[in-house]
């Protein structure tokens, strides 16, 4: 079974610009979830999906953040435009359903803000 | 509401050598508790899981037991490896919605 894909890996990038990341979950996983793990801390929650909707985005920064799940399969997470303080490794995970209560993460993406 | 304390590290130990990693909770409801393993470069791995009080997860010699009366799921190994250097991070998760609260993660080396 393959697992979550993302990319890209790696990203650098100057303050004020913009940049996107891209997430496939596992096949048949309706949930789907974006944390930014910050280095030295855990992964911070910041948008869920079910299927193709939102079902919380309470701690995305929704000024320079914002997320799509359009088809309900792969997800988009831009940033725009991008603060030194985003410096981080930004992960994405999914679930079978809310209920499964196990996710499955993604390598992450690091990005560099400079 | 809801959160999770991990133990700081780093953590250094010698290969053989027992190890406890300690995780305590808040949680309002009835969470499941869980801990991942991040090795350098990839991503987050589920390592064992208890979903209900006095539960015992259990994986690769790894073991915690959830206890309700102490609100803790510590992490414990026999006898480390040198493959065991990772950074562990304790879970819970609440039911409703399903949201993940992680630690703040412990680094751990193990040396020849």
């Amino acid at each position: 079974e393959a697992g979550v894909a993302q990319s890209p890996r790696y990203k650098i990038i100057e303050k004020r610009q913009s940049v996107a990341f891209w997430c496939n979950p596992i096949s048949g996983h309706a949930t789907l979830y974006w944390y930014q793990q910050i280095l030295g801390q855990g992964p911070k929650l910041l948008i869920q999906f079910q299927n193709n909707g939102v079902v919380d985005d309470s701690q995305l920064p929704k000024d320079r953040f914002s997320a799509e799940r359009l088809k309900g399969v792969d997800s988009t997470l831009k940033i725009q435009p991008a603060k030194l303080e985003d410096s981080a490794v930004y992960l994405c995970a999914s679930s079978l359903n809310p209920s499964s209560n196990e996710q499955f993460f993604g390598p992450g993406t690091r990005l560099t803000v400079l | 509401g809801d959160s999770v304390t991990q133990m700081e590290g780093p953590v250094t130990l010698s290969e053989e050598a027992f190890l406890t990693i300690n995780c305590t909770y808040t949680a309002t409801g009835y969470p499941s508790l869980f801990w991942y393993v991040q090795y350098p470069g990839e991503g987050l791995q589920l390592l064992l899981k208890a979903t209900k009080a006095d539960d015992k997860g259990s994986n690769k010699g790894f073991e915690a037991t959830y206890r309700k009366e102490t609100t803790s799921f510590h992490l414990e190994k026999g006898s480390v490896q040198v493959s065991d250097s990772a950074v562990y991070f304790c879970a819970l998760s609440v039911y409703t919605g399903n949201q993940f609260y992680f630690g703040t993660g412990t680094s751990l080396t193990v040396i020849p």
